[in-house]
């Protein structure tokens, strides 16, 4: 089975420069969550969606970020301007519905920014 | 909201011995506990979790403690071996995973060989 996918790997970018990151949950995962990682730090929720619909988002800082999940599958986290501290990794985790009450997160290798 | 807190933030041990990180969590209605393991440029990956019904859980070399009274887990690694070096974070979640994971600030540990 394949895991989540992440791309790109590596971004490095001048800050107020637009930047875009794309996910591909593992098959069959209704929930997709985007994860902001710090040097040092542990991840932290940017967002969650439930097929296509973003059910928590209150981490997300609007003035700059977007994020869409068109057809419940791929997702998008958009930055526009990128500030210097924004540099970090963006994490994308998917688990499954089973029906179970505990689902594990699978995540993604991350994407992690550069801001110059 | 729920916060976590673990220690110790580095953790360096000769292989072969056991090595043990600490958590505490603020929220008493949290319900899930995972541990993950984070290796250099990878995603972190889920090693062992526990559930808020249950007061110990192991898995080969790896075990975890909860004291639902006191707020604290543990996670416990005998016989380490090279491979376990590692960044290793908690997580707490008060929706049996499916919503917010919070996280520690995480562990580095070292196996000395």
């Amino acid at each position: 089975e394949a895991g989540v996918v992440q791309s790109p790997r590596y971004k490095i970018i001048e800050k107020k420069q637009p930047v875009a990151f794309w996910c591909n949950p593992i098959s069959g995962h209704n929930t997709l969550y985007w994860y902001l990682q710090n040097l040092g730090q542990g991840p932290e929720l940017l967002i969650r969606y439930e097929n296509e619909e973003a059910v928590d988002d209150s981490q997300l800082p609007k003035d700059r970020f977007s994020a869409e999940r068109l057809k419940g599958v791929d997702s998008t986290l958009k930055i526009q301007p990128a500030e210097l501290g924004d540099s970090a990794v963006y994490l994308c985790a998917s688990s499954p519905r089973t029906g179970g009450p505990y689902n594990e997160q699978f995540f993604g290798p991350g994407t992690r920014l550069t801001v110059l | 909201g729920e916060n976590v807190e673990q220690h110790p933030s580095t953790l360096s041990v000769q292989e072969g011995d056991s090595a043990v990180i600490k958590c505490t969590y603020s929220d008493s209605a949290s319900n899930y506990f995972p541990w993950y393991k984070q290796e250099l440029g990878k995603g972190p990956q889920l090693i062992i979790d526990i559930r808020s019904n249950v007061g110990e859980k192991k898995d080969q070399r790896i075990a975890v403690t909860l004291n639902k009274t006191a707020k604290h887990f543990s996670l416990h690694i005998t016989e380490t071996q090279p491979e376990d070096s590692a960044v290793y974070f908690c997580a707490a979640s008060i929706s049996f995973g499916n919503e917010k994971l919070t996280f520690g600030t995480g562990t580095r540990l070292t196996i000395i060989p």
